[in-house]
């Protein structure tokens, strides 16, 4: 099935202890993206990454890092998170970057920094 | 600057009447493509449709269906019969020919029993 899975789907953690959010698509697609959910203001792209290696900020990647060395995964790492952090993230990807091409969300990631 | 306006927050309508969730976007590209997107209670999003800039036909599906109007940057979506099935967030995307999917906030559709 093709699919974008995220892992962990919840996750509760505290002020400045590193994390990891990861991020694998089964479909070869070429583009992956990060976004954040915040009632009121709609989905934010954090990072994209046009392929292995490729990546670029998006409208808010302040405290935010990506790596791209496969092309399935996409992981997304707080090295220092705070509590203005604390969103609902998806990660999508696509076949390539035209409009297009549909863009496949995952399940989503609630993070709560206390 | 590209944009997309959901002017609507929150919207309630009882079951089996017709709602129409407004969208209006903003770009300056000739090329680019709209999308509405639902998010029902479970959080997770769903593809409704995509539109690209040069077909301006309605869309009917079901008892969904889609206007677009490059006159008025608009592209509204409407159910028809309402089901409370049909209560979600939908959100209506813009992609131009930069890599970035701009979002609307958002409507909370309600449909009352």
């Amino acid at each position: 099935e093709a699919q974008v899975t995220q892992n962990p789907r919840y996750l509760i953690t505290v002020t400045g202890k590193k994390l990891t959010v990861t991020c694998s698509q089964n479909m070869n697609h070429e583009y992956m993206s990060w976004y954040r959910q915040d009632p009121g203001l709609g989905l934010r792209q954090i990072y994209y990454s046009m392929n292995v290696e490729v990546t670029d900020k998006g409208d808010v990647p302040e405290g935010y890092k990506v790596s791209r060395k496969e092309k399935r995964n996409f992981p997304l790492i707080l090295e220092s998170p705070s509590p203005n952090q604390t969103s609902l993230y998806f990660c999508a990807s696509s076949l390539g970057t035209s409009g297009v091409n549909e863009q496949f969300f995952g399940p989503g990631t609630r993070l709560t920094v206390l | 600057a590209q944009k997309v306006t959901q002017a609507q927050t929150e919207i309630s309508v009882v079951e089996k009447e017709d709602v129409t969730l407004d969208c209006v976007y903003e770009t300056r590209d000739t090329t680019y493509y709209l999308f509405w997107y639902k998010q029902p209670p479970s959080g997770e999003l769903v593809f409704l449709i995509r539109r690209n800039s040069f077909d301006e036909q309605n869309e009917i599906s079901g008892r969904y269906s889609w206007n677009f109007q490059k006159s008025t940057s608009s592209f509204n979506f409407t159910i028809t019969a309402s089901q409370v099935v049909d209560s979600a967030v939908y959100f209506c995307a813009l992609r131009t020919g930069a890599n970035n999917l701009f979002f609307g906030t958002g409507t909370r559709l309600t449909v009352i029993p």
